[in-house]
Parts: structure tokens; C-alpha cells; sequence
């Protein structure tokens, strides 16, 4: 099965509060981490990445946390507006890995109500 | 400055007849990667190409699909005797990284359906 799952299937979010979404994996190897955003219709766009020698790491209004310890990684959204309405998508990736690639999980469905 | 060209954006096909889907990464970009993706579900790897070579196609039904991406021109994913079940989007990322499968940035897709 998939090494990467989330948690929750749809969040909803008022216009202006905070969003997180939650992605757990298995591989404790894995050491590349990225968060997708996809709209509909359209293809996934990069976010945010983290790798396994950090804890968190910011951009503009979005943080990415990875806890090791319990293989957990989460996207925060600062002020949630209409527009972050999409599917979030967490991969992973294990560099000693064969074939190198990223594993999608099956996203999270986040929606911002106004 | 363009991202990844994808066409056509959609394609219809009958079974058993032929799709091609193509792909022209970023500028600057030499590494091409396809991903097929079911209706709500996450993406999964299909074939990794740099020009003219195959690096990994681990991910890639072994009949039916082949891929390439020539010195000139776009990548081809091609199907073919195309069945129901190849109904899906299929997107193409490139990278400017060597190798790494980071920083992927991706196309808008093709949305396959078979009749």
C-alpha cells in the first residue's frame, strides 16, 4: 500500500482563519518531503518542500512541520482565503530509494468558505 | 517564460486505438516526468526520461505504453490499444534538478477518456 496517507479527506475553513492539513508516512527513510497544491482542472503547483534535517520551514503565508518521531508532516495556511480552495497533496521521497521518486498520498480536499 | 506544455488538454479515444499525449518541459528544463492520476486520487510515477534516454520506467505498464523524449521536440507518452481502464489524467512534470525528483513543476495534464 501507499506510504503516505492523510488524515483528513476534506477540511473545512472560514474565510480568514488558519488551515492545517495533516499527511502521515511510513518510511522513516524517506528524507525529502513536499506539499502540492492542485486545483481543478489543473496540475498540482509546488508549495512548499522540507527535508529531513529540519523541523519547519516557512514561506509566504504557508509552513511546512515534519515530526520525525512520529512521521508526521503538516501544511499551515496563515488566513485562509477563497483562492487556497484546492486539493492538497504531501509526497515523499527516499533518496536510497530504487527509482528515486516521489510517493503522492491521496490528498486532502480543503475548502474555504467566505 | 513558460511552464510545462502539455496537449492536447483533452483526448478522447475508442478502444483499441492509439493516444499520444505530449509534453514540452520548462525552458532550461532536460528532465521529463509523467504521472498518471485516477479521479481523487494522488499522482503516481510513471517514467522518468532525460533526452533521448529512459532513466526509470519502473512505474510504466510494461505492454501497451512506451515513452520517449527525442533530441528535438516534445516528450510522447503513447498508449496503445488503448482499454477503458488507461481513462485518467496524465501529467508531466520537469525538473532543472539532475536526478532528484524535487522541485517538480508540473504540466496541466491530459485528460484521457476511452469510450
Amino acid at each position: 500500500g501507499e506510504s503516505v496517507g492523510l488524515h483528513l479527506p476534506t477540511l473545512s475553513v472560514q474565510e480568514g482563519d488558519n488551515s492545517i492539513i495533516n499527511c502521515a508516512y511510513s518510511n522513516s527513510a524517506s528524507d525529502y518531503f513536499i506539499w502540492y497544491k492542485q486545483e481543478s482542472g489543473k496540475g498540482p503547483q509546488f508549495i512548499i518542500d522540507i527535508r529531513s534535517n529540519m523541523d519547519k520551514r516557512q514561506g509566504q503565508r504557508v509552513t511546512v512541520l515534519l515530526n520525525k518521531t512520529v512521521k508526521h508532516l503538516s501544511l499551515q495556511i496563515a488566513a485562509t482565503q477563497p483562492g487556497d480552495s484546492a486539493v492538497y497533496f504531501c509526497a515523499e521521497k527516499w533518496s536510497g530509494g530504487a527509482g528515486n521518486m516521489l510517493t503522492f498520498g491521496g490528498g486532502t480536499r480543503l475548502m474555504v468558505k467566505p | 517564460n513558460a511552464g510545462v506544455m502539455q496537449n492536447p488538454r483533452h483526448l478522447v479515444r475508442r478502444r483499441g486505438q492509439e493516444a499520444r499525449l505530449r509534453c514540452s518541459p520548462m525552458k532550461g528544463h532536460s528532465h521529463v516526468y509523467w504521472y498518471r492520476q485516477l479521479p481523487e486520487e494522488g499522482l503516481k510515477f510513471m517514467v522518468y526520461l532525460q533526452k533521448e534516454n529512459i532513466i526509470d520506467e519502473s512505474g510504466m505498464p510494461k505492454e501497451r505504453f512506451s515513452a520517449e523524449f527525442p533530441k528535438e521536440g516534445p516528450s510522447i507518452l503513447r498508449i496503445q490499444q488503448v482499454v477503458r481502464g488507461d481513462s485518467a489524467a496524465y501529467f508531466c512534470a520537469s525538473s532543472p534538478l539532475l536526478d532528484s525528483h524535487e522541485k517538480l513543476f508540473f504540466g496541466s495534464g491530459t485528460q484521457l477518456s476511452v469510450l
